[in-house]
């Protein structure tokens, strides 16, 4: 199983410019979201989906749109990046059948010009 | 407010040394509890978690931690630590079946040869 995949690992965007940072999970797990991490403040939920066709917000959510069309993806868009949008960002998996526990993707890098 | 602290930014240990790193947290239903260990550049992995009974659990690479219901705390601790374990050491609450976590700050260890 390769787990959580992230694309791509950095980017560099313009301010104003959109792109959609990709995720995807093999493990069959119901439960993914998306969390931006900086410098002190440690892991910020974005958005959540518990299944396919179901998403909700997390605790910052404003500038980001996400869908859920398969199990397998959760594709989170930027759809007018600012440089505040400068962040680490990590997707994550997780099934109630193995406890919750949260497995994460390598993280992708995006500075916003 | 449902919030977790980790009043430690920053430890420094020498190798062989035994290890403790806080974390408090405020949450008002009964909470499930992590501890993450994230090395440079890499996602998150979970060392250990918390849901019910016995209030010491026992995680990977030789860490544990013990749930204090009186005092809201669950601080990981290790006897004798190794230079591999140099990383950054997130605690986290949720409550089941809410797939919503809260992180905390952070703790970034390092450690002396």
């Amino acid at each position: 199983n390769a787990g959580v995949t992230q694309t791509p690992k950095f980017q560099v965007l313009k301010t104003g410019q959109s792109m959609t940072l990709q995720c995807a999970q093999d493990m069959n797990h119901e439960y993914m979201s998306w969390y931006r991490q900086d410098p002190g403040m440690g892991l910020r939920l974005i958005h959540y989906s518990v299944g396919a066709g179901i998403t909700d917000q997390g605790e910052v959510p404003n500038g980001y749109n996400v869908s859920r069309s398969t199990t397998e993806d959760f594709p989170l868009r930027l759809l007018s990046a600012a440089p505040s949008q400068t962040s680490v960002y990590f997707c994550a998996s997780s099934s109630p059948g193995g406890g919750e526990t949260q497995y994460f993707g390598p993280g992708t890098r995006l500075l916003v010009l | 407010a449902q919030s977790v602290t980790q009043p430690d930014i920053h430890i420094t240990v020498s190798e062989g040394a035994s290890l403790e790193l806080r974390c408090n947290y405020s949450y008002g239903a009964t909470p499930y509890l992590f501890w993450y260990v994230q090395s440079p550049g890499q996602g998150l992995q979970l060392l250990l978690k918390y849901f019910s009974g016995d209030t010491l659990v026992q995680g990977i690479k030789g860490f544990e931690a013990e749930f204090k219901r009186s005092q809201s705390s669950f601080n990981l601790r290790k006897p004798s630590v190794h230079w591999s374990d140099a990383a950054e050491y997130f605690c986290a609450v949720g409550r089941r079946g809410t797939y919503k976590y809260i992180f905390g700050t952070g703790t970034r260890l390092k450690v002396l040869a």
